[in-house]
């Protein structure tokens, strides 16, 4: 089973910041948080991670909790192209990926 | 991010024929890759884990015989699906991971068994 909890939908308009939730109140101390996104018949593409610190590169921003049972992944202005299925995912060395449903973000004109 | 490649993109054969699909790592050497299968409007369900010159590991109720996978080389692996029947159409996705942890996934190949 998934390690992960998301909402199964959200919406967001177009040019506004997407916050997508992901708990993960079991999380150990060395497993990292994960986030992919899948688009319509396509493979998922990574898109950032973390383990304690919060984390930004040029796709999206990372914030984790202090305690760490919780995260959000920020697109900070959502397009249309960011219509997808977002999978936030928790993985320690050694281990595979467990893929929830995931959250489908739809990014409305 | 790192590139990955999956040949055919989609493929339809007749029941009972054999398919291969190839996962490659284009600009980096996979020391492992990954297979999943993906029904609609369904999650991605890992089928087996392979280790450059090793046998791959299979997920609990994915038959061995009937899905090879050989991972001759750090950039490719193949998935051959023997006697293929309808009910193994669906989309099959590779993944390769390298010195990190981080796995970059192949576009996936549709499968349709006639």
């Amino acid at each position: 089973d998934a390690k992960t909890t998301q909402p199964p939908s959200m919406d967001c308009a177009e040019g506004r910041a997407a916050n997508l939730p992901c708990n993960h109140s079991t999380i150990s101390g060395n497993e990292y948080v994960y986030w992919y996104r899948q688009i319509h018949s396509q493979g998922p593409q990574y898109i950032i991670h973390g383990l304690k610190n919060n984390e930004t590169n040029e796709m999206a921003s990372l914030i984790i909790t202090e305690d760490r049972k919780s995260s959000t992944l920020i697109l900070p202005h959502a397009t249309l192209r960011d219509t997808a299925v977002y999978y936030c995912i928790v993985m320690g060395y050694g281990q595979n990926f467990v893929f929830g449903p995931g959250t489908r973000l739809s990014v409305l004109p | 991010g790192a590139v990955v490649s999956q040949h055919p993109s989609r493929v339809i054969c007749k029941s009972g024929t054999s398919v291969k699909i190839e996962c490659r790592s284009l600009d980096f050497q996979a020391t492992t890759m990954f297979w999943y299968r993906q029904f609609p409007k369904q999650s991605l369900m890992l089928m087996a884990t392979s280790n450059e010159g090793s046998k791959a590991t299979y997920e609990q109720g994915v038959e061995k015989d009937k899905f090879l996978i050989n991972h001759a080389s750090l950039t490719l692996s193949t998935l051959t699906v023997t006697s293929a029947h309808p009910e193994d159409s669906s989309f099959y996705i590779c993944s390769a991971r390298g010195r990190e942890e981080t796995q970059y996934f192949g576009p996936g190949t549709r499968l349709l068994v006639l």
